[in-house]
């Protein structure tokens, strides 16, 4: 594998139900980063991680949790979702030296709550 | 706050011609990056290009540049040669440089402008 991957590519869930989103990098980047492309509005950043610590929360509802274990490694844990949360999910990794470096993005989660 | 404008929602344009993708951007910061991402239908964004704000010289990749005109805060992308394939979604975004020489920082969006090259 490599550049940034995703799993699953679509998702269909009911509002009680639990489930996460998997991206991981295969390029070395200390950096990683969850976005939310809604229809007809700009990508919304969600979450940073940086060395893998959160560093940034755009005041994203808590039935969004993440998490990232390891430089590589960033979940989404999605939980009693709203039809509204329906919305395409981008993963990005960077590498970060006080630069605005290139963010690179795995193809995405397409997730569809009913 | 960063703000990123693209006042074009969709182009028609004719294979082979070159076309340009307007993006102006609002930001208090000295120092920042600023960003090309193509969006084919798959969903995947494919970054295109990318100038720093002291760069002095646009950038260019390949059939991609950048008309950076940083008086005027804008940073246009220049496709020559359309090909079919370039039909998709452009988005522009910039961040700003981490003053503190370290941590990370998302990338702030425009709505993106609808490509679509006809044969």
């Amino acid at each position: 594998e490599t550049g940034v991957t995703q799993t699953p590519r679509h998702l269909v869930m009911g509002m009680t139900n639990k489930k996460s989103l998997k991206c991981e990098q295969h390029l070395g980047h200390n950096a990683m980063y969850w976005y939310k492309q809604s229809a007809k509005k700009p990508l919304e950043l969600m979450f940073v991680y940086s060395l893998e610590e959160r560093v940034e929360n755009n005041s994203v509802p808590s039935r969004f949790s993440p998490e990232c274990p390891n430089s590589s490694h960033l979940f989404l844990h999605l939980h009693t979702l709203q039809p509204e949360d329906s919305a395409l999910y981008l993963c990005a990794s960077s590498w970060e030296d006080g630069r605005a470096d290139t963010q690179y993005f795995g193809p995405g989660t397409r997730l569809t709550v009913l | 706050a960063q703000k990123i404008t693209q006042t074009q929602p969709g182009m028609f344009v004719q294979e082979k011609e070159a076309v340009t993708l307007d993006c102006t951007y609002d930001t208090s910061d000295q120092s920042y990056g600023l960003f090309w991402y193509k969006q084919p239908s798959s969903g995947e964004m494919i970054f295109l290009i990318y100038q720093g704000s002291y760069d002095e010289q646009n950038a260019t990749e390949g059939r991609y540049s950048l008309n950076f005109q940083k008086a005027r805060k804008s940073a246009n992308l220049v496709i020559s040669a359309s090909q079919l394939g370039d039909s998709a979604m452009y988005f522009c975004a910039m961040r700003e440089v981490n003053p503190s020489g370290g941590g990370a920082d998302g990338l702030t969006f425009g709505k993106g402008t609808h490509l679509i090259i006809q044969p």
